[in-house]
């Protein structure tokens, strides 16, 4: 089974603080992905990665930045949080299309809900 | 303007009942995943289909390609079945796979 994991399940940060949310994947997926879920507005994709020590940004990647020196970890960086950051983060990976398919299924992580204050 | 857009936003169903979600898009796609998000936030991935049909025990998965419409059913709704339904669209042909998410459908089905 495909196992994606996030280091936290519930955090509560302070406006201003830096905000580390990790993710670890042990399928030897190339892509990772991180997003936000807010109510009436869906998943958004914040950053997404499809190699070590790459990045691309995505649809919403203000506020944030992303770290990926290994393979298996893609962390997610709040260099100081912010109240509209309160949201719940979703990690995400995948492997790369595969000759003649251009898709392949995302796994996604339990979720963290961030709370700021 | 999202442009995956799914319908209702919310349903409500008793137990036993036939439920359907629809997904309407309005981008060029390579394929239309189902995701099920449970309470607390885990998100499993259903179906990923690029045409036709798609069956796995009571739930079912169809495209349409040509009219951009896609549609989930449930066959004999349970109430583990309750959780939020999200339609997602893997845009043109990017092989790392970007996904356009809609809002979900929340289904609640009651014993």
């Amino acid at each position: 089974d495909v196992k994606v994991t996030q280091s936290s399940r519930y955090l509560v940060k302070r406006t201003g603080e830096k905000v580390f949310l990790e993710c670890v994947q042990d399928m030897d997926h190339e892509n990772m992905f991180w997003y936000r879920q807010d109510p009436g507005l869906g998943l958004r994709l914040i950053y997404f990665s499809y190699d070590v020590k790459m990045k691309e940004k995505g649809d919403i990647p203000e506020g944030y930045s992303v770290s990926r020196e290994k393979k298996e970890r893609f962390s997610l960086i709040l260099e100081s949080a912010s109240t509209n950051q309160t949201s719940m983060y979703l990690c995400a990976s995948s492997h790369p299309a595969q000759g003649d398919s251009w898709w392949d299924t995302q796994y996604f992580g339990p979720g963290t809900r961030l709370t700021v204050l | 303007k999202n442009e995956v857009e799914q319908s209702p936003q919310n349903l409500t169903a008793q137990e036993g009942e036939f439920i359907t979600i629809n997904c309407s898009y309005s981008v060029g796609i390579s394929a239309l995943h189902w995701l099920q998000q449970h309470p607390g936030g885990g998100i499993v991935s259903l179906f990923m289909l690029s045409s036709g049909k798609k069956k796995h025990g009571r739930l079912i998965a169809t495209i349409n390609i040509q009219e951009k419409h896609s549609s989930l059913h449930i066959t004999a709704s349970h109430p583990r079945d309750s959780a939020v339904y999200i339609c997602a669209a893997q845009c043109g042909t990017d092989s790392w796979g970007k996904l356009q998410f809609g809002a979900g459908t929340q289904v609640v089905v009651t014993p």
